[in-house]
This record gives C-alpha cells, sequence and structure tokens, in this order.
C-alpha cells in the first residue's frame, strides 16, 4: 500500500502540553500533507512539506520529513482544546498525482 | 473567497436505490476530486478530473458509481444501484494544480444506506 499510516492511532493529553503524530509511507513521494477533521466536518488543509524540505513551520505547528526513512512527523505545541480533531496525513506520488490518505490520528486535548 | 459547496449535506437512501450528489469547487481550481470516508478511516479518492476530463478513476466501482463534471465546473457523483457498503461520507474538493498543491474539502454529504 502506498497510503501514509500514522502513528499513534490515538492521543490524549492537557491543554498547554505538546503533540507528536508519525506518519510513514512506502516509496518516494512528491509532497507530503497534513489535514485536520473536526468532528462531523470538512477536512483543512494544515501544512505542505515537499520531498527536498525537512523541516516546516506554521504557527503552533511544525512537520518533519525524512525521506530516507520515510516518515514524518507533527508537533501541536501548546494544545488547545480546539485542537480536538483527527488528523490525517497524505502522500502525494509522484508519477500519479494520487494523494493517498492515513487512517488518522484522533487527538483528544483536555481543558 | 467561497470554499467548495457540497449537497445535500445529508441522505438516507434504501439500498438498490439511487443517489446523486453535487459539487461546486471553488472558482478558478481546474482539479476536483471525490472522495469516500468510510467511518473510522481516512479518506479513500474515488476519480479525479482535470477540467472536464477524468485523471484517475481506477478506484471508482464502475458498476454502479459514475460522476461527471460538465463544462469543467460543477461536478455530480451517483450511486445506483445503493448497497449498504456505500454508506459513508462522500467528500468533494479541489485544488489548483493536481498532486503539488493543497486541496480545499467541501463539508462533506453523509450518506445513509438501510
Amino acid at each position: 500500500s502506498q497510503q501514509g499510516e500514522e502513528d499513534p492511532q490515538a492521543l490524549s493529553i492537557q491543554e498547554g502540553e505538546n503533540a507528536t503524530m508519525n506518519c510513514s509511507y512506502k516509496t518516494s513521494i512528491n509532497n507530503l500533507q497534513w489535514y485536520r477533521q473536526n468532528s462531523g466536518r470538512g477536512l483543512v488543509h494544515l501544512i505542505l512539506i515537499r520531498s527536498n524540505e525537512r523541516e516546516k513551520h506554521s504557527g503552533r505547528l511544525r512537520v518533519t520529513l525524512d525521506t530516507s526513512k520515510k516518515s514524518s512527523s507533527l508537533l501541536i505545541t501548546a494544545s488547545r482544546a480546539a485542537d480536538t480533531a483527527s488528523y490525517f496525513c497524505a502522500t502525494a506520488y509522484y508519477g500519479n498525482n494520487r494523494l493517498a490518505f492515513g487512517k488518522g490520528n484522533q487527538v483528544v486535548v483536555i481543558p | 473567497e467561497a470554499g467548495v459547496a457540497q449537497s445535500p449535506r445529508y441522505k438516507i437512501i434504501e439500498k438498490r436505490q439511487s443517489v446523486a450528489f453535487w459539487c461546486n469547487p471553488i472558482s478558478g481550481h481546474a482539479t476536483l476530486y471525490w472522495y469516500q470516508q468510510i467511518l473510522g478511516q481516512g479518506p479513500k479518492l474515488l476519480i479525479q478530473f482535470q477540467n472536464n476530463g477524468v485523471v484517475d478513476d481506477s478506484q471508482l466501482p464502475k458498476d454502479r458509481f459514475s460522476a461527471e463534471r460538465l463544462k469543467g465546473v460543477d461536478s455530480t457523483l451517483k450511486i445506483q444501484p445503493a448497497k449498504l457498503e456505500d454508506s459513508a461520507v462522500y467528500l468533494c474538493a479541489s485544488s489548483l494544480v493536481s498532486g503539488r498543491n493543497e486541496q480545499f474539502f467541501g463539508p462533506g454529504t453523509r450518506l445513509t444506506v438501510l
């Protein structure tokens, strides 16, 4: 399968703590994207990291990409209750441009 | 700017009936996607359009699912006849360029097949 696989699947943290999620994939990618999905709502794009990039920041989000290990991590710093959501990594591969989503990480931030 | 619009938001049908979903992408976005998201899973791409042409429909169950994008703007996804396992959220997304840009998703249509 070419789909990204997130790890861990579920995470429960206290407000103010950091949350880290990992994603692994199997073949060479064009880019890797992280999306958030709140309960009952559509997906929202968070950040895109290209295959020639190693780290990217956006507000309280930090994404790293290790192409040698075929893995990525998403760090949310100083979490808030509003960060409670499912987080998906999605990989775009060379050749078919299809975006393949992982199964998602459920993150619960306790106020 | 206006986001991706989808309708209806919810639909309940009985198995073997037919159903259609509508999507209006963000203005100027050439690429349009339909995804199926089963509860507890990530979205699975069903079909991808570039303007009004099909780029990828390899995961579309063509015996019962069909989609079209007339004039390269709005799109409809149809299921006929529906099966119980089609119960899912159907998400429409659009992007400027396929594969190299972020995708913008609509709110989705939650389909329940009884």
